[in-house]
């Protein structure tokens, strides 16, 4: 099994272009979850998915859309990018409804908005 | 905002010593759980505790939970180089999936 994986690794964009990222289980797990992570900040939340369908805003969704494809695929959509955006984006996937509640995260991707 | 606190943020130790990291939150929880990042990488679950435990263990990891005072402390014995990273407490707070994580406490473990 794969576990988390998430595309690409790396990108570099300018200021106004527009990016997706990828993220893909194979853990059949129901709820994903994306992150960004900043120097001392830790983890903060941006959108996560409790199920197949749905979507809700974490604490920092400004700037981002996301679209939960299919029970595997969690995509996360940068319409127009800042400056502001530069971080680690992880994708990470848990399977609260079965009483486990620990996530597993995938490489993560490492963006700079120029 | 961001439920957990650690500290002490930084924490540098010889090999074999005991490294000792402590993470308050403020609202009530239904589990806490710890995650360890090398530089670069994912995040990889440690331990999970939930609400009505005290104390937990695995390997040479060792958790505590004091509910009353909104408080955990991760414990590794006898350190090794190979524990060097970064370590973050994350909080759950309902039957839903979503954690709040701590600002991480990064050790460095010295050979």
């Amino acid at each position: 099994n794969a576990g988390v994986t998430q595309t690409p690794k790396f990108q570099v964009l300018k200021t106004g272009q527009s990016m997706t990222l990828q993220c893909a289980q194979d853990m059949n797990h129901n709820s994903m979850y994306w992150y960004r992570q900043d120097p001392g900040m830790g983890l903060r939340l941006i959108y996560y998915s409790a199920s197949e369908g749905t979507t809700d805003k974490g604490e920092v969704p400004n700037g981002y859309n996301v679209s939960r494809l299919n029970k595997r695929e969690f995509s996360l959509r940068l319409e127009s990018a800042a400056p502001s955006q530069t971080s680690v984006y992880f994708c990470a996937s848990s399977a609260p409804g079965t009483g486990t509640y620990e996530q597993y995260f995938g490489p993560g991707t490492r963006l700079t908005v120029t | 905002s961001q439920q957990g606190e650690e500290d002490p943020q930084a924490l540098s130790i010889q090999e074999g010593e005991n490294a000792t990291m402590n993470c308050s939150y403020k609202t009530s929880i239904n589990n806490l759980q710890w995650y360890r990042q090398n530089s670069g990488r994912g995040l990889v679950h440690l331990i999970l505790i939930r609400s009505n435990e005290r104390e937990k263990h695995s390997g040479r990891l060792r958790v505590t939970l004091d509910t009353s005072k909104k408080s955990s402390s991760l414990l590794i014995t006898a350190s090794r180089a190979a524990d060097t990273a970064s370590y973050f407490c994350a909080t759950g707070y309902n039957q839903g999936g979503k954690l709040i994580f701590g600002q991480g406490t990064e050790l460095s473990v010295k050979p």
